[in-house]
């Protein structure tokens, strides 16, 4: 079965400090991979997506992805997190042509220390 | 254009009471999707419709579930005799047809079954 795997469900870093959110998928076909970011009692938010063009993908807030084919991950960086990227954040896969329809990781909480 | 909406926010209802909830998604998105997410989880795929066609079904969605998009605009879900682990966020996200187009997401309904 395809399935979307979240390394670590609680993450915590200091301030400034780099974040590094790992996600790795079952598929070795190259699907749609998409992070999503969501924050108490809210709906999600698109952080970035990759779509078959670059493998390193830039989105908001200062959040960056790399696919990597041979490893079938799809990894999220910052390289300073600030207090408020404290949230959940979701790595999503859509295996179909229709990207609206996804398999999600179990999530990972950041938390940001002062 | 607010972005996709559900209401109600928050939804307690006593077990074996039906439910109903509705998604209004962004106008031009002619894709609709219903998501479930329990606590500690990412959202699982429940169904989705393009335009008034309901085109897929997760086998999460039980007898006792069914989604509806009558004009093609906005969509209900509702849930008969409703048990205790029916309790979750419902999300609804919306997207345009086309390769690949992404998934906004509501705010979601929350559901206690007491």
């Amino acid at each position: 079965a395809q399935s979307v795997t979240q390394l670590g469900s609680h993450v915590s870093v200091s301030e400034g400090a780099l974040v590094l959110l790992r996600c790795n998928y079952s598929s070795s076909v190259p699907p749609y991979l998409f992070w999503y970011v969501q924050y108490p009692n809210q709906g999600l938010q698109l952080l970035l997506k990759y779509t078959s063009a670059a493998t390193l993908v830039k989105g908001i807030n200062g959040f960056e992805a790399e696919f990597k084919k041979s490893e079938t991950s799809f990894h999220l960086t910052k390289p300073s997190a600030h207090m408020s990227d404290a949230a959940e954040y979701f790595c999503a896969v859509s295996w179909s042509t229709n990207a609206g329809k996804s398999t999600f990781g179990d999530g990972t909480t950041l938390t940001v220390k002062p | 254009d607010t972005g996709v909406s559900q209401n109600p926010r928050h939804k307690i209802t006593k077990r074996g009471q039906n439910v109903t909830f509705r998604c209004d998604p962004i106008s031009e998105h002619n894709r609709l999707y219903w998501y479930r997410q329990t606590l500690g989880q990412g959202p699982e795929f429940l169904t989705y419709f393009q335009n008034e066609a309901q085109l897929e079904k997760s086998r999460l969605l039980s007898d006792r579930f069914s989604a509806e998009r009558p004009k093609g605009s906005f969509s209900t879900l509702e849930i008969q005799r409703t048990e205790q682990g029916d309790s979750a966020m419902y999300l609804c996200a919306s997207s345009r047809a086309g390769t690949p187009s992404e998934a906004f997401f509501g705010q979601g309904t929350r559901l206690t079954v007491v």
